[in-house]
């Protein structure tokens, strides 16, 4: 284990409902992220909190919402989302967010958009 | 900017061999490059870093090397065994320095 949990490991919803992914972290780490990972495709990030502030957002459409209330604990709330975002998403934190900085991750969550 | 090249296709071996791996990259040289292990159905979990004054690094079976010239890392697996069977990812920062990318990853087969 990575010290880095995800839950649900397995999400199934519709279009149009609401659903919260949740990442926490047992490593006293101060930086956690979210990541993308599609068939076939590199692991593309999507969100940076350091010290509970987010510092990046990489373009992310807004049906993707992020949620840091602490250092150790990281939601992704999603709504409205399309087939095109069925993908395994990844949580990860490191110890002070610089950039390069060795990446810890979760097992993810398998998402499927119907 | 940047770009990651690692093969797509999976490398299949023989048990006990040595695996290579190769991750290039297009544009600047930076400052350490990681390499990860991926299992399906799971997170990747960090493996080796190596910065761009280190040419080569060492762990265990692992070895990793790093010519800024060529612009490439390689990545092998002595005496490699089936349960080194995974894809691996290289990382590297991107242009802007504020993040960490990653390779598409190579998928390792290493038969019995």
């Amino acid at each position: 284990e990575t010290g880095v949990t995800q839950t649900p490991r397995h999400l199934v919803m519709g279009m149009t409902n609401k659903k919260s992914l949740k990442c926490e972290q047992h490593l006293g780490h101060n930086a956690m992220y979210w990541y993308k990972q599609s068939a076939k495709k590199p692991l593309e990030l999507m969100f940076v909190y350091n010290f509970k502030e987010q510092t990046e957002n990489n373009s992310v459409p807004s049906r993707f919402s992020p949620e840091c209330p602490n250092s150790s604990h990281l939601f992704l709330h999603l709504h409205t989302l399309q087939p095109e975002d069925s993908a395994l998403y990844l949580c990860a934190s490191s110890q002070e967010g610089a950039v390069g900085e060795t990446q810890y991750f979760g097992p993810g969550t398998r998402l499927l958009v119907l | 900017s940047q770009k990651i090249e690692q093969n797509s296709e999976a490398l299949n071996i023989q048990e006990g061999k040595t695996a290579t791996l190769t991750c290039n990259y297009t544009n600047y040289s930076p400052a350490y490059l990681q390499w990860y292990r991926q299992d399906p159905g799971r997170g990747p979990v960090f493996l080796l870093l190596i910065r761009e004054n280190e040419k080569e690094k060492r762990k265990e079976r692992l070895k990793v090397t790093f010519d800024t010239t060529l612009k490439q890392s390689l990545f092998h697996i002595t005496a490699s065994q089936p349960a080194d069977s995974a894809t691996y990812l290289c990382a590297l920062v991107n242009n802007a320095g504020n993040m960490l990318t990653f390779g598409g990853g190579t998928r390792l087969m290493v038969k019995p």
